[in-house]
């Protein structure tokens, strides 16, 4: 089966770093993506992990530990705009699918 | 625009009508996919296309019915649907292996079964 938990909501402060944790369980696993989704719009590409490591992409960074389980994505110097939901997807290589996780609701306050 | 359009944005349907749910894109991806985003619930893949050709259907049931006529188009007919339908229906494209640049979605239509 497939399995990804990501915490339902977070909130931070304009300026600060803030990190947002997936595990998941899943078979034939080859890579996690992360999606960033703002109220009633498409959800957006951020990143791509399939190798242990940092991945950094301006503000925005994601890390994945393919023998834990474990991805996070890292937000730093926060913007209002950055208020949205992040969603957290595994990546099925056999059947070319993508799982998500329920999203965090990231909330920035000034 | 992220260059997947869906129509209709918004749609209201009674449990005995039919309808379609319209997906297009030119980015020259040739695999599409349904999802359904419901309240508080994860993103549900319920169809995957692959060069036309239907690769995964999640145990969805019979009264949505997919349609790809072709790489860039694909439709989501709706007949004798239920309350709990109601939904955002969201599709996206993406190459054959989805990794290759990720999905790109589309915004959703709307769904609202009366």
């Amino acid at each position: 089966g497939q399995n990804i938990d990501q915490p339902t909501e977070m909130t931070a402060t304009e300026g600060a770093i803030v990190q947002i944790n997936c595990t998941y369980q899943t078979s034939g696993f080859n890579g996690l993506f992360w999606y960033q989704q703002h109220a009633g719009e498409a959800p957006t590409f951020l990143s791509y992990n399939v190798l242990d490591g940092l991945e950094e992409k301006g503000r925005f960074s994601s890390f994945l530990s393919r023998s834990k389980g474990y991805s996070y994505l890292l937000l730093k110097e926060l913007q209002m705009k950055d208020s949205a939901s992040y969603l957290c997807a595994a990546y099925n290589n056999a059947g070319n699918m993508l799982t998500f996780g329920g999203g965090t609701r990231l909330m920035v306050k000034p | 625009e992220t260059g997947v359009t869906q129509t209709p944005r918004h749609l209201v349907m009674g449990m005995t009508n039919k309808k379609s749910l319209k997906c297009e894109q030119h980015l020259g991806h040739n695999a599409m996919y349904w999802y359904k985003q419901s309240a508080k619930k994860p993103l549900e893949l319920m169809f995957v296309y692959n060069f036309k050709e239907q690769t995964e259907n999640n145990s969805v049931p019979s009264r949505f019915s997919p349609e790809c006529p072709n790489s860039s188009h694909l439709f989501l007919h709706l007949h004798t649907l239920q309350p709990e339908d109601s939904a955002l229906y969201l599709c996206a494209s993406s190459q054959p292996k989805g990794t290759v640049g990720g999905y790109t979605f589309g915004s959703g239509t709307r769904l609202t079964v009366v």
